[in-house]
């Protein structure tokens, strides 16, 4: 079953716009992970935010976490071609393993 | 260093046979992971080995099985392949399990 869904399903945007998408869950979790996915290839991890984290950046990308609320954001500034791709969020609720959502699909438009 | 190795990378297999894939992890990394990907599920997770151990299943049929060797390379198994097995399967490693994986180019399985 999946623990988080991501919103919205499927995003086009110009290129050198933002990209915001969001993941919400449904247990506690001990850290939530993004990861990028090109074209049916492997995931790519992007940035890891622990429970006890409420903001995170690396480079372009920007994740927040909303533990009350069971949400995290993931924003990406000034979007270029190459950010074209599948993005999901990824929980650790404990147990050593992690649960993907069903995925964010960003298109970025030149 | 070297990343996380699937093979093969494409595989066609008729109903009813079975499959064996490969997963070599990143050197060093103890925990290896397995994902089915399909359009209509999303990323499902198989299971989860640490040193040699099965430490943690998802929800699926004693068709599918795994095996991490004590170089932690992995291996899983699909019995009697069904046409709905045909999907992306992704092996993930990291050092621990829980955070921070990385991911192989997967297996593209199609069953006719």
């Amino acid at each position: 079953s999946q623990q988080g869904e991501e919103d919205p399903q499927a995003l086009s945007i110009q290129e050198g716009e933002n990209a915001t998408m969001n993941c919400s869950y449904k247990t506690s979790i001990n850290n939530l992970q993004w990861y990028r996915q090109n074209s049916g290839r492997g995931l790519v991890h992007l940035i890891l935010i622990r429970s006890n984290e409420r903001e995170k950046h690396s480079g372009r990308l920007r994740v927040t976490l909303d533990t009350s609320k069971k949400s995290s954001s993931l924003l990406i500034t000034a979007s270029r071609a190459a950010d074209t791709a599948s993005y999901f969020c990824a929980t650790d609720a404990g147990g050593d393993k992690i649960i993907f959502g069903k995925g964010t699909r960003l298109h970025i438009l030149p | 260093k070297a990343g996380v190795t699937q093979t093969p990378r494409y595989l066609i297999k008729t109903r009813g046979q079975q499959v064996t894939l490969s997963c070599s992890p990143i050197s060093g990394h103890r925990s290896v992971s397995w994902y089915q990907q399909t359009p209509g599920q999303g990323l499902q997770f198989l299971f989860e080995y640490f040193s040699e151990t099965q430490r943690n299943k998802g929800n699926f049929p004693g068709r599918f099985s795994g095996r991490q060797f004590s170089n932690s390379r992995s291996e899983m198994n699909v019995s009697t392949l069904e046409l709905g097995d045909s999907a992306l399967y992704l092996c993930a490693s990291s050092s621990t399990g829980g955070e921070g994986y990385t991911f192989g180019s997967g297996t593209r399985l199609t069953v006719v």
